[in-house]
């Protein structure tokens, strides 16, 4: 089956101890992204990635990182977590740049 | 800078009221507009994509039409398992990084 899967789907923390979220897709997709949701706010990009090696940052970068060493794998680093990372995160994955991002069923994390 | 707004808030119909829910956008340079679902606790679904002005889609009970400022969603003869967040973004290229920009959604509940 298709699909994009995200590890783990829930996460309870403390400010500062590093975590790292990770993401799969079996779809041999060049593109990859991640989101955060927030009430109010809608989805927001925090980074992106062309293919392997590439990586860039969205619109809310800031607090985050992320690496992209195989076609399949784009795992989410939070390396001194803080409160305001607080957030539902979806990881998504596309063909190609600009075009329809299939998304995995999400990372529901609380930063004490 | 790039603003989708989607209207209403939340949308609650009796089963079988049919209904349009709203996305107005102000881009620059608009690739291609999405429509997603969201089910509570689950990633993004896709339903539709649309390119150019006068393009329509269709699914099920589900209708997507596009105009020069705003894409409806057209809901007829709504079911109960209908109800989710339905979700509308825009492909856009500004500034060189071609991506998607999400409204915050409309969440619909179908009373049965």
């Amino acid at each position: 089956e298709a699909q994009v899967t995200q590890n783990p789907r829930y996460l309870i923390t403390v400010t500062g101890k590093k975590l790292t979220v990770t993401c799969s897709q079996n779809m041999n997709h060049e593109y990859m992204s991640w989101y955060r949701q927030d009430p109010g706010l809608g989805l927001r990009q925090i980074y992106y990635s062309m293919n392997v090696e590439v990586t860039d940052k969205g619109d809310v970068p800031e607090g985050y990182k992320v690496s992209r060493k195989e076609k399949r794998n784009f795992p989410l680093i939070l390396e001194s977590p803080s409160p305001n990372q607080t957030s539902l995160y979806f990881c998504a994955s596309s063909f190609a740049r600009g075009e329809t991002q299939y998304f995995g069923p999400g990372t529901r994390l609380l930063v004490l | 800078e790039d603003q989708v707004t989607q209207s209403p808030e939340a949308l609650r119909l009796q089963e079988g009221e049919s209904s349009s829910l709203n996305c107005s956008y102000t881009v620059s340079g608009l690739r291609g507009l999405f429509w997603y679902r969201q089910d509570p606790g689950k990633g993004p679904e896709f339903l539709f994509t649309l390119y150019s002005a006068g393009e329509e889609k269709e699914k099920e009970r589900l209708k997507a039409t596009l105009t020069k400022k705003e894409s409806f969603l057209h809901i007829t003869a709504p079911k109960p398992e209908d109800s989710a967040t339905y979700l509308c973004a825009v492909r856009t290229a500004g500034g060189g990084n071609e991506k998607l920009t999400f409204g915050t959604g409309t969440r619909l509940t179908i009373i049965p």
